[in-house]
Order: structure tokens, then sequence, then C-alpha cells
């Protein structure tokens, strides 16, 4: 059971280039979310998902997109990266009702110069 | 959710209980306190979560005061790998689903376990 499996690890982006950071979870779990840690910060949510089809804002959602084709993936598009954007990507899943516990991937160090 | 507030940092020697406080006095009464830690820049672990009893399991305890404003996570017997940012959390409905949907991360307890 591998749990919340992010790709990559580590990402290095040009200024203005797109990448997609992918998760993906093997727990059939309804709920998927993305956040972002900057150095000396707690994790922020970035965006959400409650199911195959539904995504929501989160905190701070700006230059980022979301889709949720499946419940195993939800993959976090940057369209066009800036350095702001340098960052510890987390991808989280849980079990929807009656669950009590968030799982989190080992996360994708992004930078963009 | 309510608002949360933990010291910055804690020392505890090793076999010793490490007590970790947490305030949250504006909860309301259908918040739960929930405790998350963060090893060395790894994915968030959940550790435990409570209404108002206090709460045990294998890996901490917690114990919340009666009026629910604030809360204190027990390590028994604290080890060198628990060394950690441990995060409270208060939330608002856990039947959303165990908070993939949005857990409010403040900047945490920094525990370090002294040898």
């Amino acid at each position: 059971n591998a749990g919340v499996t992010q790709t990559p690890k580590f990402q290095v982006l040009k200024t203005g280039q797109s990448m997609t950071l992918q998760c993906a979870q093997d727990m059939n779990h309804e709920y998927m979310s993305w956040y972002r840690q900057d150095p000396g910060m707690g994790l922020r949510l970035i965006h959400y998902s409650v199911g195959a089809g539904i995504t929501d804002q989160g905190e701070v959602p700006n230059g980022y997109n979301v889709s949720r084709s499946t419940t195993e993936d939800f993959p976090l598009r940057l369209l066009s990266a800036a350095p702001s954007q340098t960052s510890v990507y987390f991808c989280a899943s849980s079990g929807g009702t009656g669950n009590t516990e968030a799982f989190f991937g080992q996360g994708t160090r992004l930078t963009v110069v | 959710d309510a608002k949360t507030t933990q010291p910055p940092s804690m020392d505890c020697a090793e076999g010793r209980a490490a007590n970790l406080p947490c305030n949250h006095s504006t909860i309301s009464g259908n918040e739960y306190v929930y405790w998350y830690r963060q090893i060395h820049s790894q994915g968030p672990q959940y550790i435990i979560h409570g209404l108002k009893n206090n709460e045990t399991n294998e890996m901490a305890s917690l114990i919340i005061t009666e009026d629910r404003k604030s809360s204190t996570l027990i390590l028994p017997h604290a080890t060198l790998r628990d060394t950690a940012v441990y995060y409270c959390i208060v939330r608002f409905d856990w039947y959303s689903g165990g908070g993939a949907d949005g857990l409010t991360f403040g900047k945490g307890t920094h525990l370090i376990i002294q040898p």
C-alpha cells in the first residue's frame, strides 16, 4: 500500500515555464488537496477536491490549476512559473465523511529561477 | 476555524514526557482539536484528535481542559525520533472527511528531544 505518492521529488524551473506536479493515492479516498510550505512557515492550502470532477480554491490558489478526472489522481499545474512559487508542495488525501485523518505525500521541492 | 497559539520551540530530555501546550480560547462547541507533526520537512503525520474528553492512542495522549480553551499533547516517553514540528489545529467539522479539504496550519512548536 503506497499511500500518497508525489512526483517528482525535486524540480528546477525557469521563470515562465509550465509543469505539472503529480499526486496519486491508492486508498480510494474521496478528498484530496494541495498545500505549499515556504521556509519557516506552516502549510497553506492551494486547491482541494471532494470527489472526482469537483475542485475548489484554498487560501493561495493564484497561479495554480487543478483537475480531478479520477479518484486516484489530483495533478497541480503551474501555467507560468514565477520565483514566488519556489516552495515545497504537499499533496494530501482523506477518506471522506466519518474519517478523521489526512495522509500526506512526501513533498515536491520546487525551485523557480 | 478557531485560531490556535503554540510556543515556537521546546526542549525535552530523551525518555521524559514531552508536554506540548496549545491555546484555542475561541474554540466553538463543535470544533475538534487535532495534532499533526512534521519530521524534518517530510509530509505531516496525524497524531491524535479530540472534542472534549481526554484521548490516548499508541502515539500520544491529548488532554483538553474542561472549558476547552486549551489542550496539551503528551508524548509519554520521548525519543530522538520525536524531534519535529508539532501543529495544533482546530477543525470545525470532522464529518467532512479528515481534513484533506483544508487544514489550517500555524507555525507549530519545534520540539527538540535532547539526548
